[in-house]
């Protein structure tokens, strides 16, 4: 099956400072989204990019599939932005989820 | 919109019994829904797929006589843990898409289960 991998496996921030998180995947996909887990457990959809670029605010995201890896960049990131990000890939529908990023982020 | 929720949010059992959870799509159809579990510090694992009028795929590893899943409308899935045990204590999550032809899924807020 697709293999998954997300690094860095955890990380410290600083409010304000940039992060950029990567998932490399094993296999020709369809199918990429990032997710962000809060602490509490809520999944929260933050991009469905299976290629090419796309940027929501402090977050943007690009997917090279041809090289099968995508890139998660946050800017000046909040505390709120603490938890774990998910990137989760597929032939179709059906996702496998990464091993995650854990990101703190201190005030 | 695309809101999912689940219930109960968290559950706890004695060894033996059966727990019902249910994933509800708040404000779409939902064709096909799928059920994740989370163990402490990990990542999600797919259970299964269940499409609506029909039985669900279980993946690889799953017991489907364990793990029962009934998607009984456009809108409700129920997944039962049946004569639960402590290794089945996890964090479930469901999500549902729109439409087959849609990749997106949106998730649950998840059901932590504990088993004594």
């Amino acid at each position: 099956g697709i293999q998954v991998e997300q690094s860095p496996p955890d990380l410290i921030l600083q409010e304000g400072a940039n992060s950029t998180l990567r998932c490399n995947f094993s296999d020709s996909v369809n199918n990429l989204q990032w997710f962000h887990q809060n602490p509490w457990g809520q999944l929260i959809n933050l991009f469905y990019i299976p290629s090419g670029t796309k940027q929501n605010g402090r977050l943007s995201a690009t997917t090279v599939a041809t090289e099968r890896y995508s890139l998660l960049y946050i800017s000046s990131s909040q505390t709120t932005d603490s938890g774990v990000y998910f990137c989760a890939v597929g032939p179709t529908d059906k996702l496998i989820f990464g091993t995650g990023t854990r990101l703190q982020v201190f005030p | 919109g695309a809101v999912v929720s689940q219930h109960p949010s968290r559950v706890i059992c004695k060894s033996g019994t059966s727990v019902k959870i249910e994933c509800r799509s708040l404000d779409f159809q939902a064709t096909t829904m799928f059920w994740y579990r989370q163990f402490p510090k990990q990542s999600l694992m797919l259970m299964a797929t269940s499409n609506e009028g029909s039985k669900a795929t279980y993946e690889q590893g799953v017991e489907k006589d364990k793990f029962l899943i009934n998607h009984a409308s456009l809108t409700l899935s129920t997944l039962t843990v049946t004569s639960a045990h402590p290794e089945d204590s996890s964090f479930y999550i469901c999500s549902a898409s729109y439409d087959r032809n849609s990749d997106t899924q949106y998730f649950g807020p998840g059901t932590r289960l504990t088993v004594l």
